[in-house]
């Protein structure tokens, strides 16, 4: 079975500099999805990137990137001059090939991110 | 275009209660997913339906838990004879595809 492990229960980083949060998952697929959601204060679910497996540049989106690792199983998300609007929780999830029977999104515990001022 | 829509964002029910949360999935999307989320933890799913069918329910306990998604309307979860124990945040997410999956607010259920 996926599983979908996130080591840091919690991490902070000051404002404007980088941070980096981990994601590990275990699956036995060559053709899957990964996703980095955030979750803010609010606990609206919110995409924050995706990345399809079959794709070896790693996606990026504004100040977020991430670096996958296939071989690894290893999906960390990279967050440039953070800022305060990006405290929240991070959640890492996978999902399997495009086949009707995986559309379950496997998660992770999360990361709670806090932004020091 | 509208997000998806969950309603409503908090409901409080007493043990032994029904419990209907409401979910209408963005325009175009015929897939929709129910997750639930206990406090401090990631979320877990529930079930995954396209319009009038249940294509997949194995996240969901057996008893009391029931989804149906019409034809017309929205997708309804329904929880009968609440207890402490269903208190959570529910989640619902829609899709047009086996593609990304968007969420909604979520309902926050509280169980006295």
């Amino acid at each position: 079975a996926q599983t979908v492990t996130q080591s840091q229960p919690e991490m902070s980083v000051q404002e404007a500099e980088t941070v980096t949060l981990s994601c590990t998952y275990d699956t036995s697929e060559s053709d899957y999805y990964l996703f980095w959601y955030k979750q803010p204060p609010s606990r609206q679910m919110i995409l924050v990137i995706r990345q399809e497996a079959y794709k070896q540049q790693n996606a990026t989106e504004n100040r977020f990137s991430v670096n996958f690792q296939k071989a690894a199983k290893s999906f960390s998300l990279k967050i440039s001059d953070s800022q305060l609007g990006d405290a929240a929780m991070y959640f890492c999830a996978y999902r399997g090939p495009s086949m009707d029977s995986n559309y379950q999104l496997i998660w992770g515990a999360g990361t709670k991110l806090i932004i020091k001022p | 275009n509208a997000g998806v829509m969950q309603n409503p964002r908090h409901l409080v029910r007493r043990r032994g209660q029904e419990a209907r949360l409401r979910c209408s999935p963005m325009k175009g999307h015929s897939h929709v997913y129910w997750y639930r989320q206990l406090p401090e933890e990631g979320l877990k799913f529930m079930v995954y339906l396209q319009k009038e069918n249940i294509i997949d329910e194995s996240g969901m306990p057996k008893e009391r838990f029931s989804a149906e998604f019409p034809k017309e309307g929205p997708s309804i979860l329904r929880i009968q004879q609440v207890v402490r124990g269903d208190s959570a945040a529910y989640f619902c997410a829609s899709s047009p595809s086996l593609q990304t999956q968007y969420f909604g607010p979520g309902t926050r259920l509280l169980v006295l």
